[in-house]
């Protein structure tokens, strides 16, 4: 199994600020995710931060709004730019474990609201 | 298109009492299906994973069954406690996608009284 991380569990900022989340892994993995959950939905993938390289993003989802950092197999930034009331909603890291069934283990999560 | 669907939404227990939850999907090709608990406030918690063989598979009082032919499963909580009381989200793995390729239903959100 894999013991994520986050910071900050929860904020409360300006509409447009911007608010970096750090997720940190207790061990070096391959596949980060970036989730967001807004209110009574289901999980929706961000992106996927790669080591080295620039993270993937997925349809609705740019850079500019939701810039990625992975500098090790062990960390990982999200930061939500010029934000709006839009924008809040919990976000989550998610780690992917090499086998069979590629497991997948998400971080407690980051609760931001935006006002 | 690739979806999951859960019912029901939400649903009501008095602790001691036993409840199932659904899950419909339709994703192709199918890899594994995967039952999470969420509880307030936390990240999603793996339950069971089932692949395409595995028509069911226990974890405590938690037993997950899968119809591959019917694209159906279902999640069985027996003896329910008040720490069951969360969210159940239902997430189908498409083969050959990338390891993001997770299709998340809405989840069933379970409360047990006492």
């Amino acid at each position: 199994s894999a013991v994520i991380s986050q910071k900050p569990s929860r904020d409360i900022c300006q509409r447009g600020t911007s608010l970096t989340i750090q997720c940190q892994v207790d061990s070096q993995v391959t596949m980060m995710f970036w989730y967001r959950q807004q209110p009574g939905q289901s999980l929706t993938l961000i992106a996927t931060a790669n080591q080295g390289s620039e993270a993937t993003y997925e349809s609705g989802f740019v850079i500019d709004k939701f810039p990625i950092s992975r500098p090790n197999l062990t960390f990982s930034t999200l930061t939500v730019s010029n934000m709006s009331p839009e924008d809040s909603s919990i976000y989550l890291c998610s780690v992917a474990l090499a086998g069979a069934y590629n497991e997948q283990f998400f971080g407690p999560g980051t609760r931001l609201t935006v006002l | 298109k690739n979806q999951v669907e859960q019912s029901p939404q939400s649903l009501i227990i008095l602790e001691g009492k036993n409840c199932t939850l659904q899950c419909n999907y339709t994703v192709s090709p199918f890899s594994n299906l995967r039952w999470y608990k969420q509880d307030t406030g936390r990240g999603p918690v793996s339950l069971t994973i089932m692949t395409f063989s595995e028509n069911t598979k226990s974890n405590g009082r938690y037993t997950a069954t899968l119809d591959a032919d019917t694209k159906q499963s279902s999640l069985h909580i027996t003896a329910s406690q008040l720490s069951d009381s969360a969210s159940y989200i239902c997430v189908v793995s498409a083969r050959g996608g990338s390891q993001g390729n997770l299709i998340f239903g809405k989840g069933t959100k379970l409360s047990v009284k006492p």
